[in-house]
Protein backbone atom coordinates (compact mmCIF):
# COMPACT_ATOMS: atom_id res chain seq x y z
CA UNK A 1 0.00 0.00 0.00
CA UNK A 2 0.55 3.70 0.01
CA UNK A 3 1.75 3.62 -3.36
CA UNK A 4 2.99 7.41 -4.98
CA UNK A 5 3.53 7.62 -8.85
CA UNK A 6 4.70 10.45 -11.05
CA UNK A 7 4.02 10.98 -14.97
CA UNK A 8 5.91 11.44 -16.18
CA UNK A 9 9.28 9.99 -15.24
CA UNK A 10 11.39 12.05 -17.97
CA UNK A 11 11.07 15.07 -20.01
CA UNK A 12 12.99 17.00 -22.22
CA UNK A 13 11.46 20.42 -23.18
CA UNK A 14 12.53 23.76 -25.19
CA UNK A 15 13.03 26.54 -23.66
CA UNK A 16 9.98 29.04 -23.14
CA UNK A 17 7.40 25.89 -23.45
CA UNK A 18 5.66 24.77 -20.28
CA UNK A 19 5.60 21.04 -18.64
CA UNK A 20 3.41 19.33 -16.54
CA UNK A 21 4.24 16.76 -13.94
CA UNK A 22 1.53 14.51 -12.28
CA UNK A 23 1.83 13.34 -8.69
CA UNK A 24 -1.06 10.32 -7.96
CA UNK A 25 -1.90 8.59 -5.33
CA UNK A 26 -2.88 5.30 -6.20
CA UNK A 27 -4.65 3.57 -3.03
CA UNK A 28 -4.60 6.22 -0.72
CA UNK A 29 -6.41 9.20 -0.03
CA UNK A 30 -4.03 12.37 -0.05
CA UNK A 31 -5.10 15.21 1.76
CA UNK A 32 -1.82 17.07 1.41
CA UNK A 33 0.96 16.75 -0.78
CA UNK A 34 4.45 17.97 -1.19
CA UNK A 35 6.66 18.88 -4.20
CA UNK A 36 10.22 18.93 -3.76
CA UNK A 37 13.28 19.72 -5.90
CA UNK A 38 16.81 18.03 -6.09
CA UNK A 39 19.61 19.15 -7.79
CA UNK A 40 22.43 16.83 -9.08
CA UNK A 41 24.15 15.14 -5.92
CA UNK A 42 22.35 17.36 -3.87
CA UNK A 43 19.48 16.76 -0.80
CA UNK A 44 15.90 17.26 -1.30
CA UNK A 45 14.94 21.19 -0.95
CA UNK A 46 11.24 21.64 -0.37
CA UNK A 47 9.12 23.24 -2.72
CA UNK A 48 5.49 23.53 -2.12
CA UNK A 49 3.09 22.13 -0.36
CA UNK A 50 -0.69 21.52 -1.35
CA UNK A 51 -3.98 20.62 0.08
CA UNK A 52 -6.70 18.92 -1.61
CA UNK A 53 -9.33 22.08 -2.73
CA UNK A 54 -7.25 25.20 -1.78
CA UNK A 55 -4.10 27.31 -2.68
CA UNK A 56 -0.44 26.39 -2.29
CA UNK A 57 1.70 27.38 0.17
CA UNK A 58 4.97 27.72 -1.46
CA UNK A 59 8.20 28.20 0.63
CA UNK A 60 10.47 31.12 1.07
CA UNK A 61 12.66 32.07 -2.46
CA UNK A 62 10.18 29.54 -4.91
CA UNK A 63 8.09 31.45 -7.61
CA UNK A 64 4.76 30.56 -7.55
CA UNK A 65 3.93 32.58 -10.47
CA UNK A 66 6.56 29.77 -12.52
CA UNK A 67 5.66 26.13 -10.48
CA UNK A 68 1.86 26.85 -10.92
CA UNK A 69 0.55 23.66 -8.47
CA UNK A 70 -3.06 22.15 -8.17
CA UNK A 71 -4.24 19.96 -6.12
CA UNK A 72 -7.73 19.06 -7.50
CA UNK A 73 -8.54 16.23 -6.06
CA UNK A 74 -7.40 13.47 -2.65
CA UNK A 75 -5.38 11.77 -5.37
CA UNK A 76 -4.14 14.20 -7.95
CA UNK A 77 -1.68 17.05 -7.85
CA UNK A 78 0.06 18.67 -10.85
CA UNK A 79 3.31 20.97 -11.05
CA UNK A 80 3.27 23.10 -13.78
CA UNK A 81 7.02 24.35 -14.31
CA UNK A 82 5.99 27.66 -16.66
CA UNK A 83 8.03 28.81 -19.02
CA UNK A 84 10.95 26.75 -18.91
CA UNK A 85 14.47 27.86 -18.71
CA UNK A 86 17.64 25.88 -18.51
CA UNK A 87 18.42 26.32 -15.27
CA UNK A 88 14.52 24.76 -14.00
CA UNK A 89 16.57 21.41 -15.21
CA UNK A 90 16.20 19.33 -12.39
CA UNK A 91 14.66 15.98 -10.43
CA UNK A 92 11.07 16.86 -9.38
CA UNK A 93 9.88 14.53 -6.48
CA UNK A 94 6.88 14.57 -5.40
CA UNK A 95 5.63 13.05 -1.82
CA UNK A 96 1.85 12.25 -0.39
CA UNK A 97 0.82 12.33 3.11
CA UNK A 98 -2.36 11.21 4.02
CA UNK A 99 -5.51 12.98 6.17
CA UNK A 100 -4.73 15.21 8.92
CA UNK A 101 -4.29 13.53 12.54
CA UNK A 102 -1.83 10.39 10.62
CA UNK A 103 1.59 10.52 11.36
CA UNK A 104 4.12 12.10 10.11
CA UNK A 105 5.05 9.48 7.30
CA UNK A 106 5.17 10.86 3.60
CA UNK A 107 5.02 8.35 0.85
CA UNK A 108 7.61 9.74 -2.25
CA UNK A 109 6.97 9.05 -6.29
CA UNK A 110 9.54 8.05 -8.03
CA UNK A 111 10.53 11.37 -9.53
CA UNK A 112 10.35 13.43 -13.09
CA UNK A 113 13.73 13.99 -14.35
CA UNK A 114 13.24 17.40 -16.19
CA UNK A 115 15.45 18.88 -19.01
CA UNK A 116 15.50 21.98 -20.37
CA UNK A 117 17.24 22.25 -23.97
CA UNK B 1 15.23 25.51 14.41
CA UNK B 2 15.37 21.93 13.05
CA UNK B 3 18.67 20.82 11.72
CA UNK B 4 20.01 17.69 10.29
CA UNK B 5 23.92 16.64 9.33
CA UNK B 6 25.40 14.25 7.53
CA UNK B 7 28.71 13.66 9.04
CA UNK B 8 30.38 11.70 6.04
CA UNK B 9 29.00 12.69 2.41
CA UNK B 10 30.88 9.10 1.01
CA UNK B 11 31.33 5.60 2.58
CA UNK B 12 33.05 3.31 0.75
CA UNK B 13 32.63 -0.26 2.22
CA UNK B 14 33.68 -3.83 1.24
CA UNK B 15 30.64 -6.71 1.15
CA UNK B 16 29.65 -8.47 3.92
CA UNK B 17 31.57 -5.87 6.30
CA UNK B 18 29.46 -3.56 8.37
CA UNK B 19 28.20 0.00 7.38
CA UNK B 20 27.91 3.01 9.41
CA UNK B 21 25.91 6.50 8.22
CA UNK B 22 26.29 9.15 10.71
CA UNK B 23 23.37 11.79 11.13
CA UNK B 24 22.93 14.47 13.90
CA UNK B 25 20.33 16.13 14.28
CA UNK B 26 18.95 19.65 15.98
CA UNK B 27 15.24 19.86 17.21
CA UNK B 28 13.54 22.27 19.84
CA UNK B 29 10.92 19.64 20.03
CA UNK B 30 10.57 16.28 20.72
CA UNK B 31 11.55 15.00 17.04
CA UNK B 32 10.58 12.21 14.61
CA UNK B 33 13.36 11.23 12.41
CA UNK B 34 13.47 8.87 9.46
CA UNK B 35 15.96 7.55 7.03
CA UNK B 36 15.65 7.02 3.18
CA UNK B 37 17.43 5.48 0.81
CA UNK B 38 17.69 6.60 -2.65
CA UNK B 39 18.42 4.68 -5.89
CA UNK B 40 19.76 6.14 -8.93
CA UNK B 41 16.65 7.98 -10.98
CA UNK B 42 14.59 6.77 -8.45
CA UNK B 43 12.53 8.07 -5.46
CA UNK B 44 12.73 7.63 -1.92
CA UNK B 45 12.11 4.73 0.13
CA UNK B 46 11.53 4.93 3.74
CA UNK B 47 14.10 2.66 5.59
CA UNK B 48 13.36 3.49 9.34
CA UNK B 49 11.63 5.71 11.24
CA UNK B 50 11.95 6.72 15.06
CA UNK B 51 8.82 8.26 16.45
CA UNK B 52 9.94 8.64 20.39
CA UNK B 53 8.89 4.46 20.98
CA UNK B 54 12.12 2.45 21.28
CA UNK B 55 15.56 3.96 20.89
CA UNK B 56 16.19 1.30 18.84
CA UNK B 57 14.67 1.10 15.70
CA UNK B 58 14.74 -1.77 12.81
CA UNK B 59 13.58 -1.31 9.02
CA UNK B 60 13.98 -2.92 6.10
CA UNK B 61 17.36 -4.84 4.35
CA UNK B 62 18.48 -5.49 7.63
CA UNK B 63 19.32 -1.88 8.75
CA UNK B 64 19.04 -0.20 12.02
CA UNK B 65 19.50 3.23 13.48
CA UNK B 66 19.64 4.43 17.70
CA UNK B 67 18.49 6.85 18.74
CA UNK B 68 20.65 8.79 21.45
CA UNK B 69 18.92 12.07 22.93
CA UNK B 70 22.24 12.80 24.72
CA UNK B 71 24.39 12.93 21.50
CA UNK B 72 21.65 14.42 19.38
CA UNK B 73 22.43 11.70 17.13
CA UNK B 74 20.31 8.85 14.92
CA UNK B 75 23.43 6.65 12.91
CA UNK B 76 22.20 4.27 10.70
CA UNK B 77 24.01 0.54 10.64
CA UNK B 78 23.96 -2.45 9.16
CA UNK B 79 25.92 -6.05 10.23
CA UNK B 80 26.76 -6.90 6.59
CA UNK B 81 26.99 -4.75 3.55
CA UNK B 82 25.74 -5.93 0.82
CA UNK B 83 26.04 -4.72 -3.10
CA UNK B 84 22.27 -3.82 -3.81
CA UNK B 85 22.99 -1.19 -1.00
CA UNK B 86 24.92 0.94 -2.91
CA UNK B 87 22.53 4.49 -3.45
CA UNK B 88 22.33 7.75 -1.22
CA UNK B 89 20.97 7.78 2.04
CA UNK B 90 18.95 10.86 3.54
CA UNK B 91 18.50 11.65 7.20
CA UNK B 92 15.36 13.52 8.04
CA UNK B 93 14.07 15.06 10.93
CA UNK B 94 10.59 16.42 11.42
CA UNK B 95 9.05 17.98 14.59
CA UNK B 96 6.51 15.30 15.55
CA UNK B 97 2.98 15.93 14.48
CA UNK B 98 3.25 18.24 11.95
CA UNK B 99 3.10 17.16 8.36
CA UNK B 100 5.07 18.46 5.80
CA UNK B 101 8.60 20.19 8.10
CA UNK B 102 10.59 17.43 6.51
CA UNK B 103 14.14 18.48 7.11
CA UNK B 104 16.36 16.88 4.89
CA UNK B 105 20.23 16.17 5.08
CA UNK B 106 22.64 16.61 2.56
CA UNK B 107 22.94 12.65 2.05
CA UNK B 108 25.62 10.09 2.26
CA UNK B 109 26.57 7.70 -1.00
CA UNK B 110 27.20 4.43 -0.14
CA UNK B 111 29.72 2.29 -1.96
CA UNK B 112 30.03 -1.55 -1.31
CA UNK B 113 33.33 -3.02 -3.49
CA UNK B 114 33.38 -6.57 -4.10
Amino acid sequence: GAVVSQHPSWVICKSGTSVKIECRSLDFQATTMFWYRQFPKQSLMLMATSNEGSKATYEQGVEKDKFLINHASLTLSTLTVTSAHPEDSSFYICSAAPGAGMSDEQYFGPGTRLTVT
Amino acid sequence: AQSVTQLDSHVSVSEGTPVLLRCNYSSSYSPSLFWYVQHPNKGLQLLLKYTSAATLVKGINGFEAEFKKSETSFHLTKPSAHMSDAADYFCVVSEGGSQGNLIFGKGTKLSVKP
